[in-house]
């Protein structure tokens, strides 16, 4: 069965300063794997996906994520974090043997970045 | 705009009381899904649809229902509102993004109360 682990439900850092977000999976197969971030009150916008092409992906807003098999992780980066980046961000992976390509979140990590 | 629409944004329920959470997309995806999200447990899949009158179980199924009629609309019954059924609720569709692979797009949320 698939699973994610968001290794922080918090994250704090300073405008200018690096952003990691840490995420866990676990899959039988070779997974696909996303981003989402969602503002405060608003839906789920997709920051990135890996499909089996290049291991390391760019998203929007200057966000990127390694994929590593031997460590089984998708950690979410950012070299320099804006006000505008605070908000929480979902990993997600997706089950490529179901007839549906059913998603499973983590459990969320809340970003929040001081002035 | 193209997109994923539902229908209320807020709503509050007297315990045991009936409703219909609406779901439509203009995109013509064949897959929807609807999600709700608990603070902490990111989003559990309720139910989904492969297509119009084919709808299937997901993880936390009980105490609601489907139906997919048209590809357009995929409405989310709850039968008898219970408190643990307070959550926010996602509809999504899905496209393919290649060989059997497939992002989603998400509707912009139902935040619902039960009293």
């Amino acid at each position: 069965a698939q699973s994610v682990t968001q290794l922080d439900s918090h994250v704090s850092v300073s405008e200018g300063t690096p952003v990691l977000l840490r995420c866990n999976y676990s899959s039988s197969y070779s997974p696909s794997l996303f981003w989402y971030v969602q503002h405060p009150n608003k839906g789920l916008q997709l920051l990135l996906k890996y499909t089996s092409a290049a291991t390391l992906v760019k998203g929007i807003n200057g966000f990127e994520a390694e994929f590593k098999k031997s460590e089984t992780s998708f950690h979410l980066t950012k070299p320099s974090a804006h006000m505008s980046d605070a908000a929480e961000y979902f990993c997600v992976v997706s089950d490529p043997v179901a007839n549906f390509n059913k998603f499973y979140f983590g459990s969320g990590t809340k970003l929040n970045v001081k002035p | 705009n193209a997109g994923v629409t539902q229908t209320p944004k807020f709503q509050v329920l007297k315990t045991g009381q009936s409703m219909t959470l609406q779901c439509a997309q203009d995109m013509n995806h064949e897959y929807m899904s609807w999600y709700r999200q608990d603070p902490g447990m990111g989003l559990r899949l309720i139910h989904y649809s492969v297509g119009a009158g084919i709808t299937d179980q997901g993880e936390v199924p009980n105490g609601y229902n489907v139906s997919r009629s048209t590809t357009e609309d995929f409405p989310l019954r709850l039968l008898s509102a219970a408190p643990s059924q307070t959550s926010v609720y996602f509809c999504a569709s899905s496209y393919s993004i290649g060989t059997g692979l497939y992002g989603y797009t998400f509707g912009s949320g139902t935040r619902l109360t039960v009293v």
